[in-house]
């Protein structure tokens, strides 16, 4: 039979933009973030991290927020290009299972022009 | 070329068929990752293993295996295929001391 897959949060957003892509994990003891970009038919690229001892950081047009009262990271991408378009999953770890990724189910980011 | 090469790409087997799927890194890393995906689910840990000698099940271990070669070989097997193990699968690698995982290109599995 068919099989009826689960729809993916989808952020629309218009080129230019800033976008903001939400995850709330589940672990209160996880102390090591990370933020992958999928784009079709490829592989989980990284774009940026966070320890638990932070906040907040910034990379390249990107800036990521941890909020550990709520359990809650954010991915902020600034000016948003049509090359962003993909799936965005945040992950975590924790210093026991270093290594071990738990992954979140991921948000499709459509950049219209 | 890839650091983290995935063969084969694209693989279409019937229920029953034993099947193996191969990674490869030219990381030097020692910890190396079998992953699956499916539509809307994120990506789950199959098997990890740290080193050569070192092999762990992940979450959703039960119906398949893997063979640590080499620090650079990872290879995940199918005993006894079935179409619920459709997915995408993903082969990674990270340093011990990095939490950062890298991945391969992917496998898409067909069981049918």
């Amino acid at each position: 039979g068919e099989s009826v897959g689960l729809h993916l949060p989808t952020l629309s957003v218009q080129e230019g933009d800033n976008s903001i892509i939400n995850c709330a994990y589940s672990n209160s003891a996880s102390d090591y973030f990370i933020w992958y970009k999928q784009e079709s038919g490829k592989g989980p690229q990284f774009i940026i991290d966070i320890r638990s001892n932070m906040d907040k950081r910034q990379g390249q047009r990107v800036t990521v927020l941890l909020n550990k009262t709520v359990k809650h990271l954010s991915l902020q991408i600034a000016a948003t290009q049509p090359g962003d378009s993909a799936v965005y999953f945040c992950a975590e770890m924790t210093t026991d299972s270093w290594g071990k990724l738990q992954f979140g189910a991921g948000t499709q980011v459509v950049v219209t022009p | 070329d890839a650091d983290v090469t995935q063969t084969p790409r694209n693989r279409i087997t019937k229920t029953g068929k034993r099947i193996m799927l191969e990674c490869s890194q030219t990381k030097g890393h020692d910890r190396m990752y079998w992953y699956r995906q499916d539509p809307g689910l994120g990506l789950r840990l199959i098997y990890y293993s740290f080193d050569v000698k070192d092999i762990n099940k992940g979450e959703i271990s039960d119906g398949y295996s893997v063979s640590r070669q080499a620090q650079a070989k990872f290879s995940l097997s199918l005993e006894s295929a079935i179409p619920n193990q459709t997915a995408l699968y993903f082969c990674a690698t990270s340093d011990r001391a990095k939490g950062e995982a890298f991945f391969g290109q992917g496998t898409r599995l067909t069981v049918v």
